[in-house]
């Protein structure tokens, strides 16, 4: 099955720096790519998703892109603000044919800004 | 609703117990997701639904788990013989579609003691 590794595992920025974090996915056939935000004991937030046709969208301070030929795809935040600090996941949706998309999740990295 | 609704916020069982989890998804939304969340922070997938429809359960320890949508109600996720591993943070999530953006409820924290 799908399977994603997510790299950093922690990240610390100093505020106003840019931060990026790397996720690689290991079925070709995955096609939908979303990226959540999870403050302490809060539910996952989804911040921004790319689908397989795209290979790079972008939402004010952050963007996603997508190399489909290595299996990778990060996340790009800007111009970081301490209330970026957050856990951030990245996760794969299972191929099409499997029905109802379950979302595999990377291992999550812990991202501190810094005043 | 407009969110998806997680009832109770905290769970506490002891071991050998049972616990039972309720989800609402949005309305509209036809198609329901559990995952458990554990300390390490990892998600992993439970099972889906399509309406009333088990879609895939593939993630499912089936000796004790069980889950329902049925219809006109709560889905509901359902523990027998609680075991101390099963202490994790279960959230549900709703999409309109297959492959549509999952929104996740606020989760409901099991503790097993």
């Amino acid at each position: 099955g799908e399977n994603v590794e997510q790299h950093p595992s922690t990240l610390s920025v100093q505020e106003g720096d840019s931060a990026v974090i790397k996720c690689t996915y290991s079925d070709s056939a995955s096609n939908y790519f979303p990226w959540y935000k999870q403050e302490l004991g809060k539910r996952p937030q989804l911040i921004i998703d790319i689908r397989s046709n795209v290979g790079e969208k972008k939402d004010q301070r952050i963007a996603v892109t997508l190399n489909k030929t290595a299996k990778h795809f990060s996340l790009h935040i800007t111009e970081t603000q301490p209330e970026d600090s957050a856990v951030y996941f990245c996760a794969a949706s299972s191929p099409p044919h499997q029905g109802a998309q379950k979302l595999v999740f990377g291992q999550g990295t812990r991202l501190t800004i810094n005043p | 609703g407009e969110e998806v609704a997680q009832t109770p916020k905290h769970l506490v069982r002891g071991e050998g117990q049972k616990a039972k989890l309720y989800c609402a998804p949005i309305k509209g939304h036809s198609y329901v997701f559990w995952y458990q969340q554990v300390l390490k922070n990892e998600f992993k997938f439970l099972i889906s639904f399509q309406n009333e429809n088990v879609f895939d359960e593939t993630g499912m320890p089936k000796e004790r788990f069980s889950a329902k949508c049925l219809p006109n109600s709560p889905c509901s996720l359902e523990i027998q013989a609680t075991k101390l591993e099963d202490s994790a943070v279960y959230f549900c999530a709703s999409s309109q579609e297959p492959n549509q953006p999952q929104h996740f409820g606020d989760g409901t924290r099991l503790s097993i003691l």
